[in-house]
């Protein structure tokens, strides 16, 4: 079974600073996907970014970057310049099977990251 | 951008009554839907696969018969939590996926609250 770990429960970081956010999976399938959602107080879950097994470079969003070391089975999330919009919890987690098309993800614990003014 | 949206916020309900979940996808197909569960300071838990037109599937330890999932069209699949017991408060989350799969959107989730 694939298994998605966050080891950080909790991230303090000053604004403007970078920070980077733990992700280590397990899996034995050649073919994965990686994401990457925040959630805010509100609830809701934002995709952030992806990460295809497959893909040469590392995927970037605008401020998101996904720091992704296939041997290491690392796919740690970068967020350049914080701001303090970005304070939420953060969720990393694995395509589980391909089911008609769709993806059926597997989440790690979460990191809440809080951005200090 | 695609939109998935679900209704409604929050609710508040008796023990013994059933709540009716419903997750939409505004402009966008979905012939398969996700329904998640998440308890406080946790992570999201996948309850079922909703599949428009069939039987959902559901995971392991989610019982068939307290969350009755009907997936009717492209666009709509409901969650009803049925007979609500304390133990059933929660946050709930459905998601689809769009071209593909590669992206799965989320909705705005229901917090279920049983008295």
């Amino acid at each position: 079974a694939q298994k998605i770990t966050q080891t950080q429960p909790g991230m303090f970081v000053q604004e403007k600073e970078a920070v980077t956010l733990d992700c280590t999976y397990d899996t034995s399938d050649p073919s994965y996907g990686l994401f990457w959602y925040k959630q805010p107080s509100s609830g809701e879950m934002i995709f952030l970014i992806y990460q295809g097994s497959y893909d040469q470079q590392n995927a970037t969003e605008g401020r998101y970057s996904l720091n992704f070391q296939k041997a290491r089975k690392s796919a740690n999330l970068v967020i350049s310049a914080s701001q303090l919009g970005d304070s939420a919890m953060y969720f990393c987690a694995m395509r589980d099977e391909l089911i008609q098309g769709a993806q059926k993800l597997v989440f790690g614990q979460g990191t809440r990251l809080t951005i200090n003014p | 951008g695609a939109v998935v949206s679900q209704h409604p916020s929050w609710v508040i309900c008796k023990s013994g009554t059933s709540v009716k979940i419903e997750c939409r996808s505004l402009d966008f197909q979905a012939t398969t839907m996700f329904w998640y569960r998440q308890f406080p300071k946790q992570s999201l838990m996948l309850m079922a696969t909703s599949n428009e037109g069939s039987k959902a599937t559901y995971e392991q330890g989610v019982e068939k018969d307290k969350f009755l999932i009907n997936h009717a069209s492209l666009t709509l699949s409901t969650l009803t939590v049925t007979s609500a017991h304390p133990e059933d408060s929660s946050f709930y989350i459905c998601s689809a996926p769009h071209r593909g799969g590669e992206k799965l959107f989320f909705g705005s989730g229901t917090q279920l609250s049983v008295l």
